[in-house]
């Protein structure tokens, strides 16, 4: 079926610097979502992107997150700057009409 | 505060049984439950769905069955297979349409051949 491409898989940063996680939606999709998994939990909702607005986002988007889709190309979560905390595995999901969604494989995300 | 409860916390059973997961939510607006099940290293992978207006949605060996007055419902897996091992995820979102879902913490499933 269609799928959601995250580049990277794996990244490790050091501690205050920028790092920016990119996700290929699926092509007719229109609603994009980033979720935070820390190992062996829940999945977290981040925020979501509609008509290249956000529309809603958690208290664990902090000042040092954003997103950004230009121009239909990669949607991006854009951390600067990382904190220890920030350590996870990072979803990108994208849906059609704002239910079903197709996640990415996931970017697991090491800040040291 | 949990929004979505999920129990238990992990399930073994034998091949060929049936497992049974268990889902409670909060909030009363919510209008779509997906199920989603996760291998290991792997991404979820949407399951199986209901939304209030029926009890019982059935895919195969998957069904949930859905108490709105209660605010439970339950992910019943009949006949399983060891491949079913897996952690799943009940979800729930509101109306609005903005998409964003509110995942339980998740019932490790370990089936035993």
């Amino acid at each position: 079926g269609p799928k959601v491409l995250q580049i990277p898989s794996h990244q490790i940063i050091d501690m205050g610097q920028m790092v920016t996680l990119n996700c290929d939606p699926v092509s007719n999709h229109l609603y994009f979502y980033w979720y935070k998994q820390i190992l062996g939990q829940q999945m977290e909702f981040l925020v979501n992107f509609y008509n290249g607005k956000v529309m809603e986002k958690s208290k664990l988007f902090k000042d040092q997150f954003s997103v950004e889709r230009p121009d239909g190309s990669y949607f991006t979560l854009k951390i600067q700057p990382t904190a220890l905390e920030d350590s996870a595995v990072y979803f990108c999901a994208s849906s059609l009409e704002g239910s079903d969604y197709t996640f990415g494989s996931g970017t697991r995300l090491l800040v040291i | 505060q949990q929004q979505v409860r999920q129990s238990p916390q992990s399930l073994t059973v034998w091949e060929g049984e049936t497992a049974i997961l268990n889902c409670s939510y909060e909030d009363s607006t919510f209008d779509y439950f997906p199920w989603y099940w996760q291998f290991p290293r792997e991404s979820p992978a949407l399951l199986i769905a209901i939304r209030p207006v029926s009890n019982k949605k059935e895919d195969g060996r998957f069904t949930i069955f859905f108490n709105k007055r209660e605010k439970k419902l339950s992910l019943h897996i009949t006949d399983s297979q060891p491949g079913d091992s897996a952690t799943y995820f009940c979800a729930a979102s509101g109306p609005g349409n903005t998409g964003k879902l509110i995942f339980g913490l998740g019932t490790t499933l370990q089936v035993q051949p």
